[in-house]
């Protein structure tokens, strides 16, 4: 079984752009959750989609956005893109949301 | 809020040893999650174990074992015979699944694990 699957694996852009992160689930998991991940403030909690539905959304600027698909692919959007949005972005997926998650390799965004 | 610490920023083990790397939480909620997860070099995070806060027992997988004290908010992880494989930075979690209840699942800040051979 395939694992989590995000594209692309590195980006690189420059401040003021937009950016869209995609996330392919493992195959029949329905919930989908993004981190942002930083030296500086490790590990965070960006939001979870269910079915389609936010069910959770972490503190961050609503530059940060993202959506599920009806096939439980995800994306997420960061509009505006300053320095400080350089970051590993990781997306995990689970069958059910209290189930345990699986991970996906990460997106490493460069902001120039 | 929910907060993890993680005291030990680095530790180090011989091969074939036992560690325990420390987390303690603080939640005011009575039902949740807690997970150990290791991330190494290759950055793939993977989840070691998960403690279901309602159950008293502690969990296990295989060489993996936690000390969950549910009273004193701490969920440490013993590791025994450890492996040059073990290697990796080590994350203590809390997670409840709450619907629109925001910031649910909080990372510790790590311990970085070396394994001597």
């Amino acid at each position: 079984k395939a694992g989590v699957t995000q594209t692309p694996r590195y980006l690189i852009k420059t401040r003021g752009q937009q950016v869209t992160l995609s996330c392919s689930p493992i195959s029949g998991h329905r919930s989908v959750s993004w981190y942002q991940q930083t030296p500086g403030q490790g590990l965070q909690f960006l939001f979870e989609y269910f079915s389609e539905t936010q069910r959770n959304k972490g503190n961050f600027p609503g530059r940060f956005s993202g959506r599920q698909f009806s096939n439980s692919r995800s994306e997420m959007n960061v509009s505006t893109l300053e320095l400080g949005d350089s970051a590993l972005y990781l997306c995990a997926s689970s069958l059910e949301f209290e189930q345990p998650q699986h991970f996906g390799d990460g997106t490493r965004l460069s902001i120039l | 809020a929910q907060t993890v610490t993680q005291s030990q920023p680095e530790m180090s083990v011989q091969e074939a040893e036992t560690v325990t790397l420390s987390c303690t939480y603080d939640t005011s909620e009575s039902d949740y999650y807690l997970f150990w997860y290791k991330q190494p070099p290759s950055r793939q995070m993977i989840l070691v174990i998960r403690q279901e806060a309602y159950k008293q027992q502690n969990a296990t997988e295989n060489r993996f074992s936690v000390n969950f004290q549910k009273a004193a908010k701490s969920f440490s992880l013993k590791i025994s015979d450890s492996q040059l494989g073990d290697a990796a930075m080590y994350f203590c979690a809390y997670r409840n699944y709450l619907e629109n209840y925001g910031q649910n699942f909080v990372f510790g800040p790590g311990t970085r694990l070396s394994v001597l051979p």
